[in-house]
């Protein structure tokens, strides 16, 4: 059965600083992976995926995160933090392979940037 | 495009109401989903649908009932509510069953007393 484990329920970091928020992942089949961040009270929106390709995945407002399967990881990073990069960022994997749909979502890592 | 769109923004029922949340896209996406968030839990699936007409439940599906009469709704309706279903609910869509990335509304604040 697929599963995300999110390391670290909250994170702070300075602005400016790296970012780099873990997540681990545990799958039968090849995952599809993704990140998705959610502002305070609005939806979630996604930020990257991974889907079989590239293993290097480049997603939006310059996160970044890498698949590596010896270590079942797909850790979210970004070089520089930004004030506006406070928010909470949730790993998810497909259920089932490709023909699913269906996401199990972690449980979610609160960013904090101090100026 | 308006999206994804849920009503109500906010809820509150006393314990044993019924209601019916709306959720509505104009994407034409095949597949829809309701989830519930609630803190340190992530997001759960309650019930998805691939298409008019067809639904299945999610991992916590008790309590909750969906239908899909139409490609653009998907309504969820709580038979009798319990303080456990206070959440923020989530209904979410993508283009298919395969394409993965799936468009979030803005949520459903519920609370149970």
């Amino acid at each position: 059965a697929q599963s995300v484990t999110q390391l670290g329920s909250h994170v702070s970091v300075s602005e400016g600083a790296l970012v780099l928020l873990r997540c681990n992942y545990s799958s039968s089949v090849p995952p599809y992976l993704f990140w998705y961040v959610q502002y305070p009270n609005q939806g979630l929106q996604l930020l990257l995926k991974y889907t079989s390709a590239a293993t290097l995945v480049k997603g939006i407002n310059g996160f970044e995160a890498e698949f590596k399967k010896s270590e079942t990881s797909f850790h979210l990073t970004k070089p520089s933090a930004h004030m506006s990069d406070a928010a909470e960022y949730f790993c998810a994997v497909s259920v089932g392979g490709g023909s699913q749909g269906n996401l199990i979502f972690g449980k979610g890592t609160k960013l904090s940037v101090k100026p | 495009n308006a999206g994804v769109t849920q009503t109500p923004k906010f809820q509150v029922l006393k314990t044993g109401q019924s209601m019916t949340l709306q959720c509505a896209q104009d994407m034409n996406h095949e597949y829809m989903s309701w989830y519930r968030q609630d803190p340190g839990m992530g997001l759960r699936l309650i019930h998805y649908s691939v298409g008019a007409g067809i639904t299945d439940q999610g991992e916590v599906p008790n309590g909750y009932n969906v239908s899909r009469s139409t490609t653009e709704d998907f309504p969820l309706r709580l038979l009798s509510a319990a303080p456990s279903q206070t959440s923020v609910y989530f209904c979410a869509s993508s283009r298919d069953r395969s394409s993965y990335e799936q468009y979030f509304g803005p949520g459903t604040r519920l609370t149970v007393t």
